[in-house]
């Protein structure tokens, strides 16, 4: 089946330090990964994505590359900031095309100043 | 920006009766989708929703839940006999299209069943 396990939270950094929240997947057949970001009071919102293997998402700083062979999309950020505190949601969807995503249980992170 | 936006925030309703949670989709898009999370675990999917029928849906919809769309700008999900571990953050989320069109999330309706 398809499942997405993330690391356990919660997260607490601090400013300008380095990130990693790591994700690995199960999928049957070839699935696009996402990263999802939910700031406190808001929706969830895609912060990056990867369709296959070796690609790298990217967006605001932050970075996953689509390893097959470890079946990972780790979540990497240089330097963190104070506003970068949310709850990050890996998630896949298992068929091109495919909205029915399916997620991890999210990681909370806190950057402190 | 346009954004999904949900009704109400936050409702409490005891086990046995019928909520109606409320959303409005992105004006031009045309897949809405809910999804769930029940404190501390996974975010689940509900049911897609395309042309004015479900186009998708998970084990967990099973007869008690139903969408709607009743004009054209609510899309609305129904569970029509609460029980206790229905309780949950439910999140509307809507899509231009199918395939490469990311999904559109709003702020989510907690639902607590007491």
């Amino acid at each position: 089946g398809n499942s997405v396990t993330q690391m356990e939270g919660p997260v607490t950094l601090s400013e300008e330090a380095f990130l990693t929240i790591n994700c690995t997947y199960t999928a049957t057949g070839y699935p696009s990964l996402f990263w999802y970001v939910q700031y406190p009071g808001e929706g969830l919102q895609l912060l990056l994505k990867a369709t296959k293997a070796d690609d790298k998402g990217s967006n605001k700083g932050f970075e996953a590359t689509y390893r097959k062979e470890t079946t990972s999309f780790h979540l990497e950020k240089g330097s963190v900031q104070v506003s970068d505190s949310a709850v990050y949601f890996c998630a896949l969807s298992d068929r091109a095309g495919a909205n029915n995503l399916f997620f991890g249980t999210g990681t909370r992170l806190t950057v402190i100043p | 920006e346009p954004e999904v936006t949900q009704t109400p925030s936050h409702q409490v309703t005891q086990m046995g009766q019928e909520v109606i949670l409320r959303c409005v989709p992105i004006s031009n898009h045309l897949y809405f989708y809910w999804y769930r999370q029940i404190l501390g675990q996974k975010v689940e999917f509900l049911v897609s929703f395309y042309n004015n029928e479900i186009s998708e849906k998970s084990e967990i919809f099973d007869d008690q839940f139903s969408v709607e769309r009743p004009d054209g700008s609510n899309f609305t999900l129904k569970i029509r006999s609460t029980k206790l571990e229905d309780s949950a953050m439910y999140f509307c989320a809507s899509s231009e299209r199918q395939g490469n069109s990311p999904l559109h999330f709003g702020n989510g309706t907690r639902l607590t069943v007491t």
